[in-house]
């Protein structure tokens, strides 16, 4: 069975400084790894997500998640963050089916 | 182009009512995935639907829970003699499952449920 893990849930910071979100999952085969992000009002939507290849991805609005096969490990980061950040982020995990598992989710607020 | 739509948008019952939950999926894909989200959870998969391939029903948490996929299009997911605990945002998802796993989701706005 796969599983993901969010070790922050709510996360505080100003405007410009740096974020890392930790997603760690348990899953011993080949996975493909997702962060999702829900804006204020809005619907879940992909911010990024690493199928094969290169383990740093790239996605929208600056964000980047680097896998660690060994670490078992997807970390969302954004070397300045802006206060349009503020949202729910939700890393998710497929391993061995279709159904991808979703982590509790880490609620960001960025103060202006 | 269209996105994933649901309906109601709000849904507020009494407990031991029956409800039914709407989902569209955008035209094309063939997963349609429903979630249930509650306060401070997670997504908490709950059916999947893969074309006209047997849904997966593994997450539904009781048999009060069902849903079914007409046409391989909308699915409506029904929630027989509602419990307070059934209270939660309900969503669906849909992708082109292309055989790979990796497939992007596009969720729909979802419908909240209350269970007074």
């Amino acid at each position: 069975a796969q599983s993901v893990s969010q070790h922050n849930h709510h996360v505080i910071l100003s405007e410009a400084a740096s974020l890392e979100l930790g997603c760690n999952y348990s899953y011993g085969g080949t996975v493909n790894l997702f962060w999702y992000v829900q804006y204020p009002g809005q619907h879940l939507q992909l911010l990024l997500k690493y199928f094969s290849g290169d383990p740093l991805v790239k996605g929208i609005k600056g964000f980047e998640a680097e896998f660690i096969k060994s670490k078992f490990s997807f970390n969302l980061r954004k070397p300045s963050v802006q206060w349009s950040d503020t949202a729910e982020y939700f890393c998710a995990v497929s391993g061995g089916s279709y159904i991808p598992t979703f982590g509790r989710g880490t609620s960001l607020i960025v103060h202006p | 182009g269209a996105g994933v739509s649901q309906s109601p948008s709000n849904k507020v019952t009494e407990k031991g009512k029956d409800v039914e939950l709407r989902c569209d999926p955008i035209s094309g894909h063939t997963a349609l995935y429903w979630y249930r989200q509650s306060l401070g959870q997670g997504l908490e998969f709950l059916i999947y639907f893969q074309g006209n391939s047997a849904p997966d029903k593994s997450g539904l948490p009781s048999d009060r829970f069902s849903a079914e996929r007409t046409g391989g299009s909308v699915s409506t997911l029904t929630i027989q003699r509602t419990q307070q605990e059934d209270s939660a945002v309900y969503l669906c998802a849909s992708s082109q499952n292309e055989g790979q796993g990796g497939e992007t989701q596009y969720f729909g706005p979802g419908t909240r449920l209350l269970v007074l």
